[in-house]
């Protein structure tokens, strides 16, 4: 498989501030790619989507950025807040499965 | 969003016995179902991908007649670990997909797998 089982990476920010993830893939043929936010015990939740023929999408208070060329997508949350606190993955979709990337550890600190 | 049940949700067995994990969609037909298995602060990792009425696809390294997965119907799919022990213990998930290759994907809240 593609998925990675590393360790977090953790992110710490202040309250109010804006949080950048970024995360690597590894398939130059994925074509599909999702952010999603998984809090402690629980499943994954979906954030935002992204499609290849695209650069950048934006939600409420997040926005993805692709860049292709070097197989880079990004996570931006605007004024962060501590129901932000958690894990953020990427998946990208190859074929007919997603993979996840390694994750994002979010804190958020009051 | 689609909404995605897993039960149960906590489970404790006994070294040697079977556990199954049931996945359904609440509110739309999944026609591809993956499950996933996860160790504490780690990535999610797939284990397999089930369509409809055909036999599971397993990822390398993941052993079939370990981990049974059956996708009898629309918006039922179960994961049996057969005979556990204890390195089987995980957080496991689920996710289904309603339609297109490109579709997302919508996931359950986890079972949480304790051998003892």
């Amino acid at each position: 498989g593609e998925s990675v089982g590393l360790h977090l990476p953790t992110l710490s920010v202040q309250e109010g501030d804006n949080s950048i993830i970024n995360c690597a893939y590894s398939n130059s043929a994925s074509d599909y790619f999702i952010w999603y936010k998984q809090e402690s015990g629980k499943g994954p939740q979906f954030i935002i989507d992204i499609r290849s023929n695209m650069d950048k999408r934006q939600g409420q208070r997040v926005t993805v950025l692709l860049n292709k060329t070097v197989k880079h997508l990004s996570l931006q949350i605007a004024a962060t807040q501590p129901g932000d606190s958690a894990v953020y993955f990427c998946a990208e979709n190859t074929g007919n499965q997603f993979y996840f990337g390694t994750g994002t550890s979010l804190t958020v600190i009051p | 969003g689609a909404v995605v049940s897993q039960h149960p949700s906590r489970v404790i067995c006994k070294s040697g016995t079977s556990v199954k994990i049931e996945c359904r969609s609440l509110d739309f037909q999944a026609t591809t179902m993956f499950w996933y298995r996860q160790f504490p602060k780690q990535s999610l990792m797939l284990m397999a991908t089930s369509n409809e009425g055909s036999k599971a696809t397993y990822e390398q390294g993941v052993e079939k007649d370990k981990f049974l997965i059956n996708h009898a119907s629309l918006t039922l799919s179960t994961l049996t670990v057969t005979s556990a022990h204890p390195e089987d213990s995980s957080f496991y998930i689920c996710s289904a997909r309603e339609g297109a290759p490109r579709g997302t994907q919508y996931f359950g809240p986890g079972t949480r797998l304790l051998v003892l």
